[in-house]
């Protein structure tokens, strides 16, 4: 079963406006964190934002926000007033406690994102 | 303070020949994981190590892959017999001690190419 879930493989959104990349997690361990990293065309993988599954507010940091649900086992991202540079791909990712009693991470398979001018 | 360094960036190599990756973590970061990326998906977890110990390599392949990290100098990723199918990116991530930052930190990556 799919530990990371994202839906969207390709989303196109207009400059300036905000945009909701979809994650939804399945995990039966409550200590838990959530991630979202970027991807630029250069290849390398850039962290936006992190959220822990006991943290009350939903993260934010700068122009990007995450929608936690935790009832429904869903990590959104926001990202408002997009940029040009925005365009990449974004990933979704889980840490969780691995077999071994240390942390694992689990990434989704990733939404593409194009900003248009 | 360094990122985290990954060499080669690009590494091309025959059908059956060894291929090895480099990854120096960042300063004070004690644990190493490496992912690989085959094109268009997401990375996939392969092995998870700390100095001198190979934690948890539940993503390893078993045959032909193998992972170190040394006492002293970076953490090698090994691929014996390389075939077409090796082909993608290899990431390398580090982390400090549990309990002190929830965050993992990337390296640029090693491009593999079997020709």
């Amino acid at each position: 079963a799919q530990k990371i879930t994202q839906t969207q493989p390709g989303m196109f959104v207009q400059e300036k406006e905000a945009v909701t990349l979809d994650c939804t997690y399945d995990t039966s361990d409550p200590s838990y964190g959530l991630f979202w990293y970027k991807q630029p065309s250069s290849g390398e993988m850039i962290f936006l934002i992190y959220q822990g599954s006991y943290d009350q507010q939903n993260a934010t940091e700068g122009r990007y926000s995450l929608n936690f649900q935790k009832a429904r086992k869903s990590a959104n991202l926001v990202i408002s007033a997009s940029q040009l540079g925005d365009s990449a791909m974004y990933f979704c990712a889980m840490r969780e406690v691995g077999t071994s009693g240390t942390y694992k991470y689990i990434f989704g398979t990733g939404t593409r994102l194009k900003v248009l001018a | 303070n360094a990122g985290v360094m990954q060499n080669p960036r690009h590494l091309v190599r025959r059908r059956g020949q060894e291929a090895r990756l480099r990854c120096s973590p960042m300063k004070g970061h004690s644990h190493v994981y490496w992912y690989r990326q085959l094109p268009e998906e997401g990375l996939k977890f392969m092995v998870y190590l700390q100095k001198e110990n190979i934690i948890d390599e539940s993503g390893m392949p078993k045959e032909r892959f193998s992972a170190e990290f040394p006492k002293e100098g970076p953490s090698i990723l090994r691929i014996q017999q390389v075939v077409r199918g090796d082909s993608a990116a290899y990431f390398c991530a580090s982390s400090p001690p549990v309990g002190s930052s929830y965050e993992q930190y990337f390296g640029p990556g090693t491009r593999l190419t079997v020709t």
